[in-house]
C-alpha cells in the first residue's frame, strides 16, 4: 500500500517570500502520478500542480514548482512570490498509473502567508 | 462549463437515519470518485465509479455504498449513521478512468453532521 507523508503540519511565510512545503511518499510502483492540491477555506480542493514518475523535469506552474526525486520518494512543492490568497491547507498526493483515479493524501499541511 | 456540484452542501442526521448524498461530474466526465474528510483521519477514498460499475473501493464498511447513472451523476448513501460518520464528504471527477494522469476536479463537498 502507498503512504503519503506531509511532516509539517503549519507554516507561516511573509508576503512575497518563498516557502517549501515538504512530501515524502512510499510505494513500490514504479509508474506513478504525485499532486499538490490546495483547499482554502472554502473547502474546495484545486490541483495546483501534477508530476509524472517518469518525467525527470520537475513541473511547474507559474509561482509553483515541485522537486521530485524520485530515488529519495521526495515531492516538495515551493511557492515563489507568496500572495495572501495562496492561504490554504496544501495536500501531497499519490495514484497509481493504473487502473483508476484513486488517490491517496497526506494529512495536509496549513500554509498561512502574512502581509 | 460547469465544475462538480454536490448537493446539498450541508445536512443534519440523526444516528441511525441513512442519507443520500449527490454528484453531478463535469460534462464529459465518466469518472466518479468519493472522499471522505475529517480532522483524525484525514481524506479518505471510498470508491470510484465509471460507466455505472463500481471499479475501486476503499477500506469503509458495508454501510457506505453508491451508484453512478447512465448520465454519469453518482450518489453516496450511508446507512445506519453514526457520530462518526460526520464529515466533508468530497465528489471529484474525471475525464476517464485509466491512469493517464487525468486530473481529479473536485466539488466543494457536502458537510454532514449526525447528532
Amino acid at each position: 500500500a502507498q503512504t503519503v507523508t506531509q511532516s509539517q503540519p503549519e507554516m507561516s511565510v511573509q508576503e512575497a517570500e518563498t516557502v517549501t512545503l515538504s512530501c515524502t511518499y512510499d510505494t513500490s510502483e514504479n509508474n506513478y502520478y504525485l499532486f499538490w492540491y490546495k483547499q482554502p477555506p472554502s473547502r474546495q480542493m484545486i490541483l495546483v500542480i501534477r508530476q509524472e514518475a517518469y518525467k525527470q523535469q520537475n513541473a511547474t506552474e507559474n509561482r509553483f514548482s515541485v522537486n521530485f526525486q524520485k530515488a529519495a520518494k521526495s515531492f516538495s512543492l515551493k511557492i515563489s512570490d507568496s500572495q495572501l490568497g495562496d492561504t490554504a491547507m496544501y495536500f501531497c498526493a499519490f495514484m497509481k498509473k493504473e487502473y483508476g483515479n484513486k488517490l491517496v493524501f497526506g494529512a495536509g499541511t496549513i500554509l498561512r502567508v502574512k502581509s | 462549463k460547469a465544475g462538480v456540484t454536490q448537493t446539498p452542501r450541508y445536512l443534519i442526521k440523526t444516528r441511525g437515519q441513512q442519507v443520500t448524498l449527490s454528484c453531478s461530474p463535469i460534462s464529459g466526465h465518466r469518472s466518479v470518485s468519493w472522499y471522505q474528510q475529517t480532522p483524525g483521519q484525514g481524506l479518505q477514498f471510498l470508491f470510484e465509479y465509471f460507466s455505472e460499475t463500481q471499479r475501486n473501493k476503499g477500506n469503509f464498511p458495508g454501510r457506505f455504498s453508491g451508484r453512478q447513472f447512465s448520465n454519469s451523476r453518482s450518489e453516496m448513501n450511508v446507512s445506519t449513521l453514526e457520530l462518526g460518520d460526520s464529515a466533508l464528504y468530497l465528489c471529484a471527477s474525471s475525464l476517464e478512468l485509466t491512469g493517464v494522469g487525468t486530473e481529479a476536479f473536485f466539488g466543494q463537498g457536502t458537510r454532514l453532521t449526525v447528532v
